[in-house]
């Protein structure tokens, strides 16, 4: 079945640095969608990507859909200690179901 | 405000016993899911329902049952025959019409079982 991996599982970043995160499919995609999860809470969705090779920006957070539509990464810029938090990637194959990845949990130092 | 509502939000069951979780939403969405939480394990699809009184069973179905009599609930029971059943619940919604699949997430019921 459709397989969806992330990587860093865990990140410790320190406040203003920058970090990625991965995301790899083992089947091409149809649209990939990013939730995050602050500690405590539930899964909040951020943002999807259609198009191959779409890159979309929400403030200091940018989105990236691969080419082949079988990876995304999600880069964000000046670390603040709200970014903290588990970041999901979910991959749609086209059948309407979600295959999540098991997160990447993000620790900020200050 | 419209959103999704689960109950209880805390949960202790002893062994053997059956638990109900509820699952309640105002967004009009058509289909609705139930997810497992585990640390380390991201989102697992327990059962899924794409409109009333018609469900189907995603990655790890054994030990749960669940129904949709109505268009607004979708409850989800943890029975005996569940090996683990400690664990974070979370139930979703998402509008197919639109056609983005995009999920709005409850709250969570974390179950415990002594």
């Amino acid at each position: 079945g459709q397989q969806v991996m992330q990587i860093p599982q865990y990140q410790h970043v320190q406040e203003g640095e920058d970090f990625t995160t991965y995301c790899n499919s083992s089947t091409t995609l149809s649209n990939i969608q990013w939730y995050k999860q602050r500690p405590g809470g539930h899964p909040v969705f951020l943002i999807q990507l259609v198009k191959s090779g779409e890159v979309k920006k929400q403030k200091r957070l940018t989105f990236q859909f691969g080419e082949a539509k079988k990876n995304s990464s999600l880069h964000i810029t000046a670390t603040q200690t709200t970014d903290v938090g588990t970041y999901f990637c979910a991959g749609n194959g086209g059948n309407n179901r979600l295959a999540f990845g098991k997160g990447n949990q993000v620790v900020v130092i200050p | 405000d419209g959103g999704i509502t689960q109950s209880p939000k805390y949960l202790f069951r002893k062994e053997g016993q059956n638990v109900t979780l509820s699952c309640e939403q105002n967004l009009n969405h058509d289909a609705m899911y139930w997810y497992r939480q585990d640390p380390g394990q991201g989102l697992r699809l327990i059962y899924y329902s794409q409109i009333v009184n018609d469900f189907q069973k995603g990655d790890i179905a054994e030990g749960y049952s669940v129904s949709r009599e109505k268009k607004e609930s979708f409850p989800l029971t943890v029975t005996s025959a569940q090996k683990n059943p400690t664990a974070f619940y979370l139930c979703a919604s998402s509008d197919r019409l639109s056609g983005a699949n995009v999920l709005t997430f409850g709250a969570g019921s974390r179950l415990t079982v002594l």
